[in-house]
């Protein structure tokens, strides 16, 4: 059973507009969360991360939210970009072992000029 | 410096034939992580390291899967027998050892089993 779920394959936004990619996940010890970005033929590279103590973390155009009691975060990229296209992975550790990061299925945006 | 560094970047074999994937990873780190990424189960954490150690290795699918870590600069997964469900991109990851380390990943094995 996925412990981190990203219910969207896929999603298509428009250059300049906002993306809102989502996650869900089910195991309440998780209380640090991080976004991974992969493009084809690489390996995902870090995003962005937000702590349970937290609701939101802003990074440039980078927007985390976390909604602890709906278990739900979500990342806003604003304006979206061309180069904003990829798979973005949604990830869980928990304090018992912050090492062991779960990931998510992956989403993924394509961002049409 | 270099990033994480895997070879083969594909790998193409024929059912029942053995596979070893190898992994070097950024110096100084004391992390090391093995993933898989398939379209149906996505980025599963197979096992990792803690200096050299395994610590975690409960996503192993099966006994036909091991890996080690001889020193701190390298490590191997080997599949043997290979089936063809084991076909996927296999992800070596590296961190350092501050806890919600960020994870630096290879650009991946892709692995065809015939």
């Amino acid at each position: 059973d996925q412990q981190v779920k990203q219910n969207s394959p896929s999603l298509s936004v428009q250059e300049g507009r906002i993306s809102i990619l989502n996650c869900d996940y089910t195991n309440s010890m998780f209380d640090y969360f991080l976004w991974y970005k992969k493009y084809p033929a690489e390996g995902p590279t870090f995003l962005i991360s937000i702590s349970s103590i937290k609701d939101k973390n802003e990074d440039g155009r980078f927007t985390v939210f976390l909604n602890k009691s709906a278990k739900h975060l979500s990342l806003h990229i604003v304006p979206s970009q061309p180069g904003d296209s990829a798979v973005y992975f949604c990830a869980a550790s928990a304090e018992t072992s912050y090492d062991k990061v779960i990931f998510g299925p992956g989403t993924s945006l394509s961002v049409i000029p | 410096d270099a990033g994480v560094i895997q070879s083969p970047r594909h790998e193409v074999t024929e059912m029942g034939q053995e596979v070893t994937l190898r992994c070097k990873p950024i110096s100084g780190h004391d992390y090391l992580f093995w993933y898989r990424q398939t379209m149906m189960r996505g980025l599963e954490l197979l096992i990792y390291f803690n200096n050299n150690v395994p610590i975690d290795d409960s996503g192993m699918p099966e006994d036909r899967f091991s890996a080690k870590m001889p020193n701190a600069s390298f490590s191997t997964l080997k599949i043997q027998p290979s089936e063809p469900r084991d076909s996927a991109v296999y992800f070596c990851a590296s961190s350092s050892t501050s806890p919600k380390g960020e994870q630096f990943f290879g650009p991946g094995t892709r692995l065809t089993v015939l």
